[in-house]
């Protein structure tokens, strides 16, 4: 079972749509972290959400804390070519001292 | 400046094998983890290093060990591979532990193949 369920699992979609994807899970975090995923390459971080309702916006992505901290969402308007990728949530588990992931959206822009 | 490094970036073992993987944090940062990512899914925690001491350890078999040298470098080591092991191995560095909450800045990988 995952701890992060991460939905949808994979979405295609044509350029100029926008877009939503969740990060669920059971549990309450102090935090929540996005991070975005390119073939080939790491997890690069883009943004950290800490407050119950926090909204944070990153040019066309908003992202979203749920108000009791048990999930988050991540908005892009007018998707672009560009946005394509593996976008994961990840939180930190507070004591075990480890970053636990969702399995991610891989998401595809088409232009 | 530097980001994390990991060498090798790709390797092909055989089933029964030995690997290890290496991993240069970024310049003055204390703590590396060690992710596993099997394709179609999200990182899992393998290890967490700081200051040269194991502080996290996940759910992975005995055959999975690593270390952090006085220089914050790190290696996994994997021993008796098995097909399942095949997977994309990610090395993360930050300042200080994972309870500061501090960013983390991942590698690009090592992608090990194991037929």
């Amino acid at each position: 079972t995952q701890l992060l369920e991460q939905s949808p699992q994979f979405l295609s979609i044509q350029e100029g749509e926008n877009l939503t994807v969740y990060c669920n899970s059971s549990s309450v975090f102090s935090s929540l972290q996005w991070y975005r995923q390119e073939p080939g390459e790491g997890p690069v971080l883009l943004v950290t959400v800490v407050t119950g309702g926090e909204v944070k916006k990153l040019k066309r992505l908003t992202f979203q804390f749920g108000d009791a901290r048990k999930d988050s969402s991540l908005h892009i308007t007018a998707a672009q070519p560009g946005d394509t990728g593996l976008y994961l949530c990840a939180a930190i588990i507070q004591g075990a001292q480890k970053l636990v992931f969702g399995q991610g959206t891989r998401l595809t822009i088409n232009p | 400046d530097a980001g994390v490094t990991q060498s090798p970036t790709h390797l092909i073992k055989t089933r029964g094998q030995h690997v290890t993987l290496r991993c240069s944090p970024i310049s003055g940062h204390k703590s590396v983890s060690w992710y596993q990512q099997v394709l179609g899914q999200g990182p899992q925690f393998i290890f967490q290093y700081y200051e040269k001491e194991e502080r996290g350890r996940g759910n992975f078999p005995d055959r999975f060990s690593a270390r952090q040298f006085p220089n914050y470098s790190s290696e996994l080591n994997v021993n008796a591979l098995l097909l399942g092991d095949s997977a994309l191995y990610l090395c993360a560095s930050s300042r200080q532990d994972a309870r500061s909450g501090n960013t983390i800045y991942f590698g690009e990988g090592s992608w090990l193949t194991v037929v």
